[in-house]
């Protein structure tokens, strides 16, 4: 266990529609990054918080929004669903923005239908 | 913009033997980190061991070490004594320049046969 919880599990949607994933980075882990892997695109970086503030951005489209709470969790918003979003989100924690090490929550599988 | 490249797609390794993961990378950073993450069937990510740029010595963490070349731009995993609860999905992955995200290859399937 990472200590990084994702919520939920696995989302069924259909296209057009918006959903919401939700994690919770370690205890006293500053830094929140969001990761998307597709069978197609493999792993890919989507967005950097740390301590509620945007650090990075990497290839999330502009129908994908997130952000990171004063308690620290995040939220990753995803609207005009399409089937290509269908894929594993991944959120990730570390204590600040730099390489300390990244830990990983189970994920949350993505279906649209 | 740094690239990943592991070039094995699938490998496979008998229990108790040795298997070697390639990796390599490209990068103009001076100042990285590289890590190899296990995804078995269930999905999770863990990391396996980080490498500092900086640091000349190779990372071992148990039965895994890292062979570092740095002028060669390659980090490959070295499993010993390979058990069947190694088997999984293998990323190799990049972090430097402003905001450490990782950059990830496209992973090596190993399967480990008994």
């Amino acid at each position: 266990d990472s200590g990084v919880t994702q919520t939920p599990k696995h989302l069924i949607t259909a296209t057009g529609q918006r959903v919401t994933l939700r994690c919770s980075p370690r205890s006293g882990d500053l830094s929140v990054y969001w990761y998307q892997q597709s069978l197609d695109q493999g792993l890919q970086f989507l967005i950097q918080y740390y301590n509620g503030e945007e650090r990075a951005k990497g290839n999330i489209l502009e129908r994908f929004s997130a952000q990171q709470f004063p308690d620290l969790h995040s939220e990753l918003n995803l609207s005009s669903l399409e089937l290509g979003d269908s894929a594993l989100y991944f959120c990730a924690s570390s204590y600040s923005g730099r390489a300390n090490e990244q830990y990983f929550g189970p994920g949350t599988r993505l279906t649209v239908t | 913009a740094q690239t990943v490249t592991q070039s094995q797609p699938e490998m496979s390794v008998q229990e108790a033997e040795t298997v070697t993961l390639s990796c390599t990378y490209d990068t103009s950073e001076s100042d990285y980190y590289l890590f190899w993450y296990k995804q078995p069937p269930s999905r999770q990510m863990i990391l396996v061991i980080r490498q500092e740029a900086y640091k000349q010595q190779n990372a071992t963490e148990n039965r895994f070490s890292v062979n570092f070349q740095k002028a060669a731009k390659s980090f490959s995993l070295k499993i010993s004594d390979s058990q069947l609860g190694d088997a999984a999905m293998y990323f190799c992955a990049f972090a430097g320049g402003s905001n450490y995200k990782l950059t990830f290859g496209k992973g090596t399937l190993l399967t480990v046969n008994p």
